[in-house]
Protein backbone atom coordinates (compact mmCIF):
# COMPACT_ATOMS: atom_id res chain seq x y z
CA UNK A 1 0.00 0.00 0.00
CA UNK A 2 1.57 3.57 -0.93
CA UNK A 3 2.24 5.70 1.77
CA UNK A 4 2.74 9.10 2.22
CA UNK A 5 4.32 10.97 5.84
CA UNK A 6 4.92 14.46 6.24
CA UNK A 7 7.08 15.83 8.73
CA UNK A 8 7.02 18.11 10.73
CA UNK A 9 3.42 18.95 11.00
CA UNK A 10 3.94 22.36 12.04
CA UNK A 11 6.49 24.73 11.39
CA UNK A 12 7.25 28.46 12.83
CA UNK A 13 9.95 30.68 11.14
CA UNK A 14 11.04 34.16 10.73
CA UNK A 15 10.75 36.05 7.89
CA UNK A 16 13.90 35.31 5.45
CA UNK A 17 14.70 32.36 7.92
CA UNK A 18 15.23 29.42 5.54
CA UNK A 19 14.11 25.91 5.76
CA UNK A 20 13.09 22.40 4.40
CA UNK A 21 9.46 20.39 4.95
CA UNK A 22 10.16 16.52 4.42
CA UNK A 23 7.94 14.06 2.47
CA UNK A 24 8.89 10.45 2.86
CA UNK A 25 7.41 7.74 0.97
CA UNK A 26 6.56 3.87 0.22
CA UNK A 27 5.33 3.04 -2.95
CA UNK A 28 5.54 -0.03 -5.09
CA UNK A 29 7.27 1.88 -7.57
CA UNK A 30 7.09 5.67 -8.15
CA UNK A 31 5.09 7.03 -11.20
CA UNK A 32 5.41 11.02 -9.99
CA UNK A 33 5.51 12.70 -6.52
CA UNK A 34 3.70 15.84 -6.32
CA UNK A 35 3.81 19.01 -4.12
CA UNK A 36 0.64 21.15 -3.69
CA UNK A 37 -0.02 24.22 -1.67
CA UNK A 38 -3.22 24.88 -0.09
CA UNK A 39 -4.26 28.45 1.71
CA UNK A 40 -7.04 28.81 4.57
CA UNK A 41 -10.47 27.35 3.00
CA UNK A 42 -9.50 27.37 -0.39
CA UNK A 43 -8.41 24.20 -2.70
CA UNK A 44 -4.71 22.59 -3.25
CA UNK A 45 -2.77 24.22 -6.05
CA UNK A 46 -0.32 22.75 -7.89
CA UNK A 47 3.39 23.64 -7.21
CA UNK A 48 5.45 20.62 -8.50
CA UNK A 49 5.99 17.30 -10.33
CA UNK A 50 9.02 15.06 -10.00
CA UNK A 51 9.75 11.51 -11.54
CA UNK A 52 13.02 10.43 -10.23
CA UNK A 53 15.60 10.38 -7.70
CA UNK A 54 17.95 13.41 -8.29
CA UNK A 55 15.54 15.66 -10.35
CA UNK A 56 14.78 19.31 -9.09
CA UNK A 57 12.48 21.65 -9.68
CA UNK A 58 11.73 25.43 -8.70
CA UNK A 59 9.96 28.20 -8.36
CA UNK A 60 10.39 31.71 -6.74
CA UNK A 61 11.90 31.05 -3.05
CA UNK A 62 10.33 27.14 -3.45
CA UNK A 63 12.83 24.20 -4.61
CA UNK A 64 11.83 20.37 -4.52
CA UNK A 65 13.60 17.56 -4.36
CA UNK A 66 13.60 13.71 -4.50
CA UNK A 67 15.17 10.74 -3.82
CA UNK A 68 14.71 7.14 -3.33
CA UNK A 69 12.54 7.49 -0.10
CA UNK A 70 12.04 11.40 0.10
CA UNK A 71 11.21 14.42 -0.87
CA UNK A 72 12.19 17.88 0.05
CA UNK A 73 10.82 21.30 -0.17
CA UNK A 74 13.36 24.00 0.42
CA UNK A 75 12.19 27.46 1.30
CA UNK A 76 14.89 30.03 1.22
CA UNK A 77 14.41 33.80 2.70
CA UNK A 78 11.02 33.02 3.17
CA UNK A 79 8.42 35.85 3.25
CA UNK A 80 4.79 35.85 5.30
CA UNK A 81 2.73 35.28 1.87
CA UNK A 82 4.94 32.10 2.09
CA UNK A 83 2.41 31.08 5.31
CA UNK A 84 -0.09 28.27 3.49
CA UNK A 85 -0.28 23.78 3.85
CA UNK A 86 2.00 22.36 1.99
CA UNK A 87 1.06 18.79 0.73
CA UNK A 88 2.98 15.89 -0.82
CA UNK A 89 1.43 13.13 -2.67
CA UNK A 90 2.73 9.99 -5.10
CA UNK A 91 1.17 8.25 -7.51
CA UNK A 92 2.85 4.42 -7.64
CA UNK A 93 2.88 2.66 -10.97
CA UNK A 94 0.30 0.26 -9.85
CA UNK A 95 -2.36 3.15 -9.66
CA UNK A 96 -4.36 3.66 -12.35
CA UNK A 97 -6.23 6.60 -13.47
CA UNK A 98 -3.47 8.83 -12.04
CA UNK A 99 -4.48 8.41 -8.57
CA UNK A 100 -2.92 9.90 -5.66
CA UNK A 101 -1.68 9.28 -2.42
CA UNK A 102 -1.61 12.74 0.11
CA UNK A 103 0.15 13.09 3.35
CA UNK A 104 -1.04 15.08 6.03
CA UNK A 105 0.77 18.39 5.10
CA UNK A 106 2.71 20.69 6.87
CA UNK A 107 1.40 23.91 8.01
CA UNK A 108 3.63 26.91 7.83
CA UNK A 109 3.72 29.75 9.61
CA UNK A 110 6.10 32.95 8.39
CA UNK A 111 6.00 35.43 10.83
CA UNK A 112 7.20 38.77 9.73
CA UNK B 1 -11.51 30.57 -17.83
CA UNK B 2 -13.06 28.91 -14.65
CA UNK B 3 -11.41 26.22 -14.11
CA UNK B 4 -13.16 23.70 -11.50
CA UNK B 5 -15.94 25.52 -9.94
CA UNK B 6 -18.02 23.33 -7.27
CA UNK B 7 -21.29 24.14 -5.80
CA UNK B 8 -22.41 24.78 -3.01
CA UNK B 9 -19.71 26.62 -1.19
CA UNK B 10 -21.44 25.71 2.38
CA UNK B 11 -24.42 23.40 3.53
CA UNK B 12 -25.55 22.28 6.30
CA UNK B 13 -27.96 19.07 6.57
CA UNK B 14 -30.00 17.09 9.03
CA UNK B 15 -29.04 13.46 9.66
CA UNK B 16 -30.54 11.39 7.27
CA UNK B 17 -30.70 14.21 4.63
CA UNK B 18 -29.68 13.69 1.27
CA UNK B 19 -27.92 15.91 -1.38
CA UNK B 20 -25.89 16.65 -4.12
CA UNK B 21 -22.39 18.42 -4.49
CA UNK B 22 -21.91 19.50 -7.60
CA UNK B 23 -18.48 19.91 -9.56
CA UNK B 24 -17.93 21.03 -13.48
CA UNK B 25 -14.29 21.62 -15.13
CA UNK B 26 -14.08 23.81 -18.35
CA UNK B 27 -10.68 22.30 -18.91
CA UNK B 28 -11.59 19.68 -21.20
CA UNK B 29 -10.39 17.15 -19.03
CA UNK B 30 -10.71 13.71 -18.60
CA UNK B 31 -10.26 12.37 -15.55
CA UNK B 32 -12.34 13.81 -12.41
CA UNK B 33 -12.32 13.24 -9.03
CA UNK B 34 -13.77 13.75 -5.68
CA UNK B 35 -11.87 14.04 -2.35
CA UNK B 36 -13.05 14.87 1.45
CA UNK B 37 -10.53 16.45 3.78
CA UNK B 38 -10.51 15.97 7.09
CA UNK B 39 -8.46 17.22 10.09
CA UNK B 40 -5.68 15.40 10.51
CA UNK B 41 -6.57 12.58 7.78
CA UNK B 42 -5.87 14.44 4.91
CA UNK B 43 -7.11 14.03 1.55
CA UNK B 44 -8.74 10.89 0.85
CA UNK B 45 -10.63 9.94 -2.72
CA UNK B 46 -13.90 9.48 -2.49
CA UNK B 47 -14.62 8.33 -6.18
CA UNK B 48 -13.36 8.75 -9.18
CA UNK B 49 -14.07 9.02 -13.40
CA UNK B 50 -11.35 8.28 -15.31
CA UNK B 51 -13.23 9.30 -18.57
CA UNK B 52 -16.40 9.98 -19.18
CA UNK B 53 -19.40 7.56 -18.47
CA UNK B 54 -17.00 5.58 -16.33
CA UNK B 55 -16.73 5.85 -12.38
CA UNK B 56 -14.47 3.98 -9.89
CA UNK B 57 -14.30 3.66 -6.08
CA UNK B 58 -11.72 5.21 -4.25
CA UNK B 59 -10.36 4.97 -0.72
CA UNK B 60 -13.75 5.57 1.27
CA UNK B 61 -16.66 5.29 -0.66
CA UNK B 62 -19.49 4.34 1.65
CA UNK B 63 -21.81 6.67 1.86
CA UNK B 64 -21.63 8.49 -1.55
CA UNK B 65 -22.53 8.05 -5.18
CA UNK B 66 -21.24 9.72 -8.15
CA UNK B 67 -22.41 10.72 -11.29
CA UNK B 68 -20.08 11.78 -14.28
CA UNK B 69 -23.42 13.18 -16.53
CA UNK B 70 -20.62 14.62 -19.08
CA UNK B 71 -16.96 15.39 -19.68
CA UNK B 72 -17.35 18.76 -17.86
CA UNK B 73 -19.98 17.72 -14.47
CA UNK B 74 -18.90 15.14 -11.95
CA UNK B 75 -21.24 14.95 -9.22
CA UNK B 76 -21.17 13.66 -5.60
CA UNK B 77 -24.55 12.70 -4.18
CA UNK B 78 -25.32 11.78 -0.39
CA UNK B 79 -28.20 9.45 0.13
CA UNK B 80 -28.50 9.54 3.83
CA UNK B 81 -26.22 12.36 5.48
CA UNK B 82 -24.23 11.24 8.65
CA UNK B 83 -22.70 12.83 11.10
CA UNK B 84 -19.63 11.15 9.93
CA UNK B 85 -19.60 13.26 6.15
CA UNK B 86 -18.83 16.00 7.78
CA UNK B 87 -16.17 17.36 6.03
CA UNK B 88 -14.91 19.25 2.99
CA UNK B 89 -15.05 18.06 -0.05
CA UNK B 90 -13.01 18.80 -3.15
CA UNK B 91 -13.60 18.50 -6.73
CA UNK B 92 -10.53 18.11 -8.84
CA UNK B 93 -9.50 17.12 -12.74
CA UNK B 94 -6.53 16.10 -14.00
CA UNK B 95 -4.12 17.31 -16.98
CA UNK B 96 -0.66 15.21 -17.44
CA UNK B 97 -0.23 14.45 -13.94
CA UNK B 98 -1.47 18.11 -12.83
CA UNK B 99 -4.23 17.92 -10.24
CA UNK B 100 -6.21 21.04 -10.71
CA UNK B 101 -8.83 21.29 -7.65
CA UNK B 102 -11.99 22.87 -7.01
CA UNK B 103 -12.24 25.68 -4.00
CA UNK B 104 -14.40 22.97 -1.77
CA UNK B 105 -18.04 22.84 -0.22
CA UNK B 106 -17.88 22.98 3.43
CA UNK B 107 -20.30 20.28 4.78
CA UNK B 108 -21.55 19.75 8.34
CA UNK B 109 -24.14 16.97 9.01
CA UNK B 110 -26.05 17.45 12.64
Amino acid sequence: EDQVTQSPEALRLQEGESSSLNCSYTVSGLRGLFWYRQDPGKGPEFLFTLYSAGEEKEKERLKATLTKKESFLHITAPKPEDSATYLCAVQGLNQGAQKLVFGQGTRLTINP
Amino acid sequence: NAGVTQTPKFQVLKTGQSMTLQCAQDMNHNSMYWYRQDPGMGLRLIYYSASEGTTDKGEVPNGYNVSRLNKREFSLRLESAAPSQTSVYFCASILAYEQYFGPGTRLTVT
